[in-house]
């Protein structure tokens, strides 16, 4: 069935460092692809997207790449603080309706400071 | 986006009774979701609330053990019945607007079953 493949884990980086999580999914026709960041006690909050007609989006130290041929897509955050500390949701339409989001088994990020 | 409100925020219940979640919208959305998301797991989705109509669950869920009531277009609730340990988790609300496919999240309802 349809599926979304989240790597790593979780991730350690030093502040000021970059910080890159990978998604790979399974259906060919998803066509839209965006990333939550979840902060402890908080609903998951949605931080960008991108679309199957574009490469590449960038939003300040933010920016997500997707490569429809290999069925990958990655979230990039540059220069990295304390505060994006949190755990990162990747997801995926799915084939049954624009609305039916398939996600990845998430990404818990440590900024050290 | 939207501004979700959910209520309540968590609570914590007896095995056996049952607990209702609102999730109230402040503008008119087309989708209105409900998902779980269990201890340290990725976010899976209960049903789609049709307003005026049963809600559309997905495999697995069932409308006796989660019932949805959405009356119009900002208002929603599950309702988690005959608890169990089993249906600790975080339940969260979703909405999409009609006009993009964006899916915003309420700051979700933390249960935990005793």
């Amino acid at each position: 069935g349809e599926n979304v493949e989240q790597h790593p884990s979780t991730l350690s980086v030093q502040e000021g460092d970059s910080a890159v999580i990978k998604c790979t999914y399974s259906d060919s026709a998803s066509n839209y692809f965006p990333w939550y960041k979840q902060e402890l006690g908080k609903g998951p909050q949605l931080i960008i997207d991108i679309r199957s007609n574009v490469g590449e989006k960038k939003d300040q130290r933010i920016a997500v790449t997707l490569n429809k041929t290999a069925k990958h897509f990655s979230l990039h955050i540059t220069e990295t603080q304390p505060e994006d500390s949190a755990v990162y949701f990747c997801a995926a339409t799915g084939t049954s309706g624009t609305y039916k989001y398939i996600f990845g088994t998430g990404t818990r990020l440590k900024v050290l400071a | 986006s939207a501004v979700i409100s959910q209520k309540p925020s968590r609570d914590i219940c007896q095995r056996g009774t049952s607990l209702t979640i609102q999730c109230q919208v402040d503008s008119q959305v087309t989708m209105m979701f409900w998902y779980r998301q269990q201890p340290g797991q990725s976010l899976t989705l209960i049903a789609t609330a049709n307003q005026g109509s049963e809600a559309t669950y997905e495999s697995g869920f069932v409308i006796d053990k989660f019932p949805i009531s959405r009356p119009n277009l900002t208002f929603s609730t599950l309702t988690v019945s005959n608890m169990s340990p089993e249906d600790s988790s975080i339940y969260l609300c979703s909405v999409a607007h009609s006009a993009a496919e964006k899916l915003f999240f309420g700051s979700g309802t933390q249960l935990s079953v005793l």
